[in-house]
């Protein structure tokens, strides 16, 4: 049972232009979400998180945009650098839950073309 | 602040043997994660300890365990493996393991992973 969903697996991009990656979660006892980063051979690295009291985070040239009625994040890189080029994972927790547990989607694969 | 580290980064092993991976947590964390990635599947949580206890499990068979130390390290042991335990296992570790909520003291920070590769 998949409660955090990316139904893009990849996505392809200029560079300079945006990238758009979307989520969507069917519990709506999540009430915390972020993303996170894979290049190959790494671990996934923090990248932004958005808390479910906000419907924007903003961290440079990374946004993340909540819409909770919708059950819905997305996260806008702009513009789009080569360097982005990687796996982009959503993740989220929900309130009551014992222990720190994230649950999180299958991934983007975005490729910025230079 | 030394990252997390997972050791070690690559292994084989064949059906029915048991392997042991370890995780060395950012020091100060308190919380450290279970994560198994495997191709389509994301990140499926195994489980999380705080302070040498687990709290949380997740939907994974009795072959999977696990345990922390008083130091925070903390192993995972899978026995009887199977072909389908090749994945890459990632540990992550994280200041309080507050459950939910928006402070930032739960996010996690992970290790580069122990590929698992089963023959």
């Amino acid at each position: 049972d998949q409660q955090v969903k990316q139904n893009s697996p990849s996505l392809s991009v200029q560079e300079g232009r945006i990238s758009i990656l979307n989520c969507d979660y069917t519990n709506s006892m999540f009430d915390y979400f972020l993303w996170y980063k894979k290049y190959p051979a790494e671990g996934p690295t923090f990248l932004i998180s958005i808390s479910s009291i906000k419907d924007k985070n903003e961290d440079g040239r990374f946004t993340v945009f909540l819409n909770k009625s919708a059950k819905h994040l997305s996260l806008h890189i702009v513009p789009s650098q080569p360097g982005d080029s990687a796996v982009y994972f959503c993740a989220a927790s929900a309130i009551g839950v014992p222990g720190n547990q994230f649950y999180f989607g299958t991934g983007t694969s975005l490729t910025v073309i230079p | 602040k030394a990252g997390v580290t997972q050791t070690p980064r690559y292994l084989i092993k064949t059906r029915g043997q048991q392997v042991t991976l370890s995780c060395s947590p950012i020091s100060g964390h308190r919380s450290v994660s279970w994560y198994q990635q495997t191709p389509g599947q994301g990140l499926q949580f195994l489980f999380e300890y705080f302070s040498e206890t687990q709290r949380n499990k997740g939907n994974f068979p009795g072959r999977f365990s696990g345990r922390q130390f008083s130091n925070s390290r903390s192993e995972m042991n899978v026995s009887t493996l199977e072909l389908g335990d090749s994945a890459l296992y990632l540990c992550a570790s994280s200041e309080t393991g507050l459950a939910g909520g928006s402070s930032g003291a739960n996010v996690l920070t992970f290790g580069a992973g122990s590929r698992l590769t089963v023959l």
